[in-house]
């Protein structure tokens, strides 16, 4: 168990409809990652928060949008979702914000969007 | 900007044999760090092991060992006694200064009884 925790697991919905991705970084952990894993691709980086201010950004698209919020747990809202969107998506923790530290992942939200 | 590329898709290795999983990158840090994540089915990320860009020596942890090559932004991983439960998605990944860690695609690793 890395201690993070993501909600919900899994998650269905429909073209255009809207959701909410739910993160719990580990104890102590100031820093949030959040990631997409699409099919035969590897991680790509969306977001990363840092004791609730945005740090970096990836390739995020317009529709979607995060926050870290004052307890740091984070939530990542997806927006007009489209087919494409179905992926799996990653939330990680760090305990710096400087590079160097391992992140640690929770099990993933397994988006399908029909 | 910084690049992590995995060359292989995929890779088979015999229970008990060796195997190495490949890696190359790019960075403009001159202090970065370099990362082995494993991923198996059950899809959490996990680290295996972590080499400090200064550090001249290979980092080793059990059976997982890597092979830094600085100079040549190389950063493979070997895998010795391949066991069953190694069988996983391997990625490589890379963060340097305040930069985000970024991943490779990915090697799906197959271990043949």
């Amino acid at each position: 168990d890395s201690g993070v925790t993501q909600t919900p697991k899994h998650l269905i919905t429909a073209t255009g409809q809207r959701v909410t991705l739910r993160c719990s970084p580990r104890s102590g952990d100031l820093s949030v990652y959040w990631y997409q894993q699409s099919l035969d691709q590897g991680l790509q980086f969306l977001i990363q928060y840092y004791n609730g201010e945005e740090r970096a950004k990836g390739n995020i698209l317009e529709r979607f949008s995060a926050q870290q919020f004052p307890d740091l747990h984070s939530e990542l809202n997806l927006s007009s979702l489209e087919l494409g969107d179905s992926a799996l998506y990653f939330c990680a923790s760090s305990e710096i914000l400087k590079g160097g530290g391992e992140l640690f992942f929770g099990e993933g939200s397994r988006l399908t969007v029909l | 900007a910084q690049t992590v590329t995995q060359s292989q898709p995929e890779m088979s290795v015999q229970e008990a044999e060796t195997v190495t999983l490949s890696c190359t990158y790019d960075t403009s840090e001159s202090d970065y760090y370099l990362f082995w994540y494993k991923q198996p089915p059950s899809r959490q990320m996990i680290l295996v092991i972590r080499q400090e860009a200064y550090k001249q020596q290979n980092a080793t942890e059990n059976r997982f060992s890597v092979n830094f090559q600085k100079a040549a932004k190389s950063f493979s991983l070997k895998i010795s006694d391949s066991q069953l439960g190694d069988a996983a998605m391997y990625f490589c990944a890379l963060s340097g200064g305040y930069q985000k860690v970024t991943f490779g695609i990915g090697t799906k690793l197959q271990v043949i009884p």
